[in-house]
C-alpha cells in the first residue's frame, strides 16, 4: 500500500500567518492527491483534488501545489476558522490511503 | 441537497457482526461512486472501502479485507457495510461518503457518521 507522511503532525500559528503542510507519497502518484480539513466532531470537508484545483465554495487562500511524490497545501492568511486537523488522500491506485493528519492550533 | 445519514453503529463483542447503512438523497445515487471511511477515536482517518456505480469494482483496505463486505442497493438510495468477525481495533466512527462527479474524484460529501465500538 502506498504511504503518505504527512509533516508537520500539528503547528502554532497566529492569525494572518501563512502555513504550509507537506505530504510525501512512499511511490508517485501523479497528481491524484487531496486535502481535506476536519473539525472536532465534523466530517472531514474537501478542499483541494486533484493536487492543485480548488474545490467549489473553498476559499481562495487555500491553495494546494506538487506532483509526483510532494505536495504542499498551504493556506495564505490563516483565518480564526481555519484551525483544524488537515489530512491529504492519495487516490492513485484504488487503495486509498490518507496521510497522519496535522493539527492547526492558536498560537 | 445532498444528505447521507448512517445508521446501525452500536456496541458489539469481538467477533461479532454488525450491519451499517447509509441513506442517500439529493442526488442521482446510481450515478455516483462510495465509499466507507473510519475513524478510531482520538486517531486519525482511514478509508475502508469503495464501490462503484454499478458496483461493478470493488476495494477494501487490507485491514478489512475478507472481513468487511460493501454493497448498495441504487433502487433503494443505500450503500451498506456487512462487518463480520470484528476486533477491538474496528472501534471508529464509520463515515459514508460520495466520490465527486469529476474525472479527478475524491469524497466531496460526507455523513455525519455512525460509532461502532467493539468491546467485550
Amino acid at each position: 500500500a502506498i504511504q503518505m507522511t504527512q509533516s508537520p503532525s500539528s503547528l502554532s500559528a497566529s492569525v494572518g500567518d501563512r502555513v504550509t503542510i507537506t505530504c510525501r507519497a512512499s511511490q508517485g502518484i501523479r497528481n491524484d492527491l487531496g486535502w481535506y480539513q476536519q473539525k472536532p466532531g465534523k466530517a472531514p470537508k474537501l478542499l483541494i483534488y486533484a493536487a492543485s484545483s480548488l474545490q467549489s465554495g473553498v476559499p481562495s487562500r487555500f491553495s494546494g501545489s506538487g506532483s509526483g511524490t510532494d505536495f504542499t497545501l498551504t493556506i495564505s492568511s490563516l483565518q480564526p476558522e481555519d484551525f483544524a486537523t488537515y489530512y491529504c488522500l492519495q487516490d492513485y491506485n484504488y487503495h486509498r490511503t490518507f496521510g497522519q493528519g496535522t493539527k492547526v492550533e492558536i498560537k | 441537497e445532498v444528505q447521507l445519514v448512517e445508521s446501525g453503529g452500536g456496541l458489539v463483542k469481538p467477533g461479532g457482526s454488525l450491519r451499517l447503512s447509509c441513506a442517500a438523497s439529493g442526488f442521482t445515487f446510481s450515478s455516483y461512486s462510495m465509499n466507507w471511511v473510519r475513524q478510531a477515536p482520538g486517531k486519525g482517518l482511514e478509508w475502508v472501502s469503495s464501490i462503484s456505480s454499478s458496483s461493478s469494482y470493488i476495494y477494501y483496505a487490507d485491514s478489512v479485507k475478507g472481513r468487511f463486505t460493501i454493497s448498495r442497493d441504487n433502487a433503494k438510495n443505500s450503500l451498506y457495510l456487512q462487518m463480520n468477525s470484528l476486533r477491538a481495533e474496528d472501534t471508529a466512527v464509520y463515515y459514508c461518503a460520495r466520490d465527486a462527479p469529476i474525472a479527478a474524484a475524491f469524497p466531496d460529501y460526507w455523513g455525519q457518521g455512525t460509532l461502532v465500538t467493539v468491546s467485550s
